[in-house]
């Protein structure tokens, strides 16, 4: 079984500025991805940002990136330049068979 | 290139109802799998089917059934509602031997 944490309840940052979500988890898998979705407010699910366990290299997409520590299981996302659209939910989800999510962040870009 | 669609997009039943939610894939995707969200949490999984049967279960009773037809739709039945039933269901589908999964809108179920 995995475990999923997600200790920020709620963060905000404020518009062009950088914010990370941080993410534990446990996992007996030994091939697994990991994965960032954003749910906004319209509750589509929208997949952020995938990272391959096997992979060193941490993941970027545009001005999103990860930090993966897999000796430690931690799998933080940072946004850069955050902008008001980025305001959402944030579920962290390691996988193997199947998604398991965090209990999300809730992000607020502020003007 | 449709994405992944839902049906209907909100629900109210009556406790002891029984409710069907309809869920079509993502265009050459060929496995569903079925979340619940509640209020202000993360989705759980409920199960996933690839060709028609059910491949994963989690930690849902049997009141929630599902099926998936030979054209990769699928439905995910509950029986005897109850008032903790009520939340988002989600409906994500994949490629098998793809761990990526991509979401459809959800049906807001509320049980009364």
């Amino acid at each position: 079984a995995q475990t999923v944490t997600q200790s920020q309840p709620e963060m905000s940052v404020q518009e062009a500025e950088t914010v990370t979500l941080s993410c534990t988890y446990d996992t007996s898998e030994n091939n697994y991805y990991l994965f960032w979705y954003k749910q906004p407010p319209s509750r589509q699910m929208i997949l952020v940002i995938r990272q391959e366990a096997y992979k060193q290299q941490n993941a970027t997409e545009n001005r999103f990136s990860v930090n993966f520590q897999k000796a430690a299981k931690s799998f933080s996302l940072k946004i850069s330049d955050s902008q008001l659209g980025d305001t959402a939910m944030y579920f962290c989800a390691p996988t193997g068979n199947m998604l398991t999510f965090g209990g999300g962040t809730r992000l607020m870009v502020k003007p | 290139d449709a994405g992944v669609t839902q049906s209907p997009t909100h629900l109210i039943k009556t406790r002891g109802q029984q409710v069907t939610l309809r869920c079509s894939p993502k265009s050459g995707h060929d496995t569903v799998s079925w979340y619940q969200q509640a209020l202000g949490q993360g989705p759980q999984f409920i199960f996933q089917y690839y060709e028609e049967e059910e491949r994963q279960r989690g930690n849902f009773p049997d009141r929630f059934s599902g099926h998936q037809f030979p054209n990769y739709s699928s439905e995910l039945n509950v029986n005897a509602l109850l008032l903790g039933d009520s939340a988002l269901y989600l409906c994500a589908s994949s490629l098998v031997g793809s761990y990526e999964q991509y979401f459809g809108p959800g049906t807001r179920l509320t049980v009364t």
